[in-house]
This record gives C-alpha cells, structure tokens and sequence, in this order.
C-alpha cells in the first residue's frame, strides 16, 4: 500500500514570495490533515478536511495560508506572501475515517520550507 | 484548551535497557491517544494507539499505557536498541475538539 506522498520535499523562498505544497493521501482516506512543525515542537494542526469539505481551520492563519482539497483527494497548502516566521516542515497526513476512535493517522515525509 | 506535555525532553541510554517515556495531558476527556516515532528530516510514524475505552497497547517491544483520570500515558521500550533511537511524540484527540494536539517529543539516543 503506497504511503502519504508530499512535493515538493524542500523549498528555499524568500519573504513576501508565495509557496505551495502538494499532498496524495492514502488512497481511500477519507480525512486528510495538514500540520506545521517548527523545530523542536510537536506538530500543530493547520487545517482538516474530510472529503472535501473543510471539518477544522481553526489556526489556519487566514490571511495567509488557504488550503483546499477540491476533488477530495489531492489537497494543495499554499502560504501568500510567505514570512520568515513561516520556516518549518508541513506535513500531510490521512486517516480512513474521521470520528472513528480506531482511526490512526499516516503521515507523509514533510516538506521543509525555509523562508529567507 | 488541551495542552500535552512530554518528560523528559531528551533520554540517552545504553543499549539493552528498558526505558519509559512520559506523556502527560490536561483534559481528561479524551478521545484517544496515539504514539509516534519521527527520524530526523522524516515524517511521522504511528507506533501504537490507545482508544479511551482502552488501558494499554501492545506492539512488539512496545507497550503503552493509558490512564485518563491522571491525565497520563507511558510508553514503555524493552530491549533498547540504537535503532530505537529517534523522537517519540504523543498526540492526543480530545472528544469535544476532535483536534490531534501534539506534545514537543522526547529525544531518544541508545548508545551501541
């Protein structure tokens, strides 16, 4: 079973730039994550979408970053205009069903935006 | 506001040890926890999840426990490898949020 795929895996950009990342979960899952980890912390969700229909965007910081997850497969996060603060790994991860106490989440291999 | 909290930050070992790991969470209404490993410069990988029906996982040279009334869960490693080595993060989902929240980790080293 083919995992969470991510592109790009790194991204240099300077400040004001814009950026976006590609996320396939895995396939079936209905419930797909999006998460920064700044290092040295846990990650903090971003935003969350079963299918396509968006559940939490709660700390998605608006005025920035949008997400979305048309087709309720593939999800784009995308950050306009970048700031440096924004430098940290984003990561996308699935699970098969959302309110399943069983579900588990599977996580991709990140993409680690370095904003200059 | 659930917060999760992870003690201690880092652990160095020698190899062959049995260790714990802590995990400790604010709000006792939980909907179920999960234990991840992360390698430097890699995602996330799932060890082991804990239901809040549940007292304790077993996977392996893997044990985790959960005790919701003392907002607390351990995983214990038996046999310590280096291979063990890495960063161990508890996430736990809260009924009323149903939000991952993330504790910082704790940095393992096994020493050969």
């Amino acid at each position: 079973e083919a995992g969470v795929a991510q592109s790009p895996r790194y991204k240099i950009i300077e400040k004001r730039q814009s950026v976006a990342f590609w996320c396939n979960p895995i396939s079936g899952h209905a419930t797909l994550y999006w998460y920064q980890q700044i290092l040295g912390q846990g990650p903090k969700l971003l935003i969350q979408f079963q299918n396509n229909g968006v559940v939490d965007d709660s700390q998605l910081p608006k005025d920035r970053f949008s997400a979305e997850r048309l087709k309720g497969v593939d999800s784009t996060l995308k950050i306009q205009p970048a700031k440096l603060e924004d430098s940290a790994v984003y990561l996308c991860a699935s699970s098969l069903v959302w309110g399943n106490p069983k579900n588990e989440q599977f996580f991709g291999p990140g993409t680690r935006l370095t904003v200059l | 506001k659930q917060e999760v909290t992870q003690i201690p930050a880092a652990l160095s070992v020698p190899e062959g040890e049995n260790l714990v790991l802590n995990c400790s969470f604010t709000d006792s209404a939980i909907y179920n926890l999960q234990w991840f490993r992360q390698d430097p410069g890699k995602g996330l990988t799932s060890l082991l999840l804990i239901q809040s029906s549940q007292r304790e996982q077993t996977s392996g040279r893997l044990n985790a426990s959960l005790d919701k009334s003392s907002g607390r869960s351990t995983l214990y490693i038996a046999a310590s490898q280096p291979g063990d080595s890495a960063t161990y993060l508890c996430a736990v989902r809260s009924n009323y949020g149903q939000n991952f929240v993330f504790g910082p980790g704790t940095r393992l080293s096994v020493l050969p």
